[in-house]
């Protein structure tokens, strides 16, 4: 079973400042074709996860551009470029490769 | 418009079983390239997929829980029914349902849960 494990768990940021989020797994979630198995979810306060990226580093629709996935094989990164106070929230990664489907432990974002 | 919305008992006593329901519109599970998933998050918890359903019904389910699950669709009704046997205190939380779609990227599928239904918390006491 594959373990994903999030840093940081708890996240303060300044309304248009930067925040990045690291997720890492304990085996590699990049295939032969090339794409990694990854994906971002967002949790918002009272609400259901929402997908934010996928395959590592796709953006699904409508998510804002201020978001972004990068990395590859086992360390990834979730980067906003300005944080606004709707991104308030906790946001897991999830490896997709295999099942069972494993998410991290969640990064809890909060505005300072 | 594309929802999901589970249903079930709120309280279960320990040893039962539980029998959630996913009742969805806006898509068929008989469609290919499509499938269903419980996931579940204990109060203050983080996520923790459960089991899946695919449109042909393939079925995957976590090696953990196994042996306590069953996951069934009832394609008529727009229903996916997930059953645990044993239930347990642990077992206190918030279920989710959630669509597994397939999307082709470069001639390669991938999969997404991109709609989830508002989920369903069930508490495990006696």
């Amino acid at each position: 079973e594959i373990v994903m494990t999030q840093s940081p768990l708890s996240l303060p940021v300044t309304p248009g400042e930067p925040a990045s989020i690291s997720c890492r797994s304990s085996q590699s979630l990049l295939l032969s074709n090339g794409y990694n198995y990854l994906d971002w979810y967002l949790q918002r306060p009272g609400q259901s996860p929402q997908l934010l990226v996928y395959l590592g580093s796709n953006r699904a629709s409508g998510v804002p551009d201020r978001f972004s996935g990068s990395g590859s094989g086992t360390d990834f990164t979730l980067k906003i470029s300005r944080v606004e106070t709707e991104d308030v929230g906790i946001y897991y990664c999830m490896q997709a490769l295999q099942v069972p489907y494993i998410f991290g432990q969640g990064t809890k974002l909060e505005i300072e | 418009q594309i929802t999901l919305k589970e249903s079930g008992p709120t309280l279960v006593k320990p040893t039962q079983t539980l029998t959630l329901t996913c009742t969805f519109s806006g898509f068929s599970l008989s469609t290919s390239g499509v499938g269903v998933s419980w996931i579940r998050q204990p109060p203050g918890k983080a996520l923790e997929w459960l089991a899946l359903i695919y449109w042909d019904d393939d079925k995957r389910y976590s090696p953990s829980l196994k042996n306590r699950l069953t996951i069934t669709k009832d394609t008529s009704k727009n229903q996916v029914v997930l059953t645990m046997t044993n239930m347990d205190p642990v077992d206190t939380a918030t279920y989710y349902c959630a669509r597994r779609r397939a999307i082709t990227v470069s001639s390669t599928a991938y999969w997404f849960f991109d709609l989830w239904g508002r989920g369903s918390l069930v508490t495990v006491s006696s």
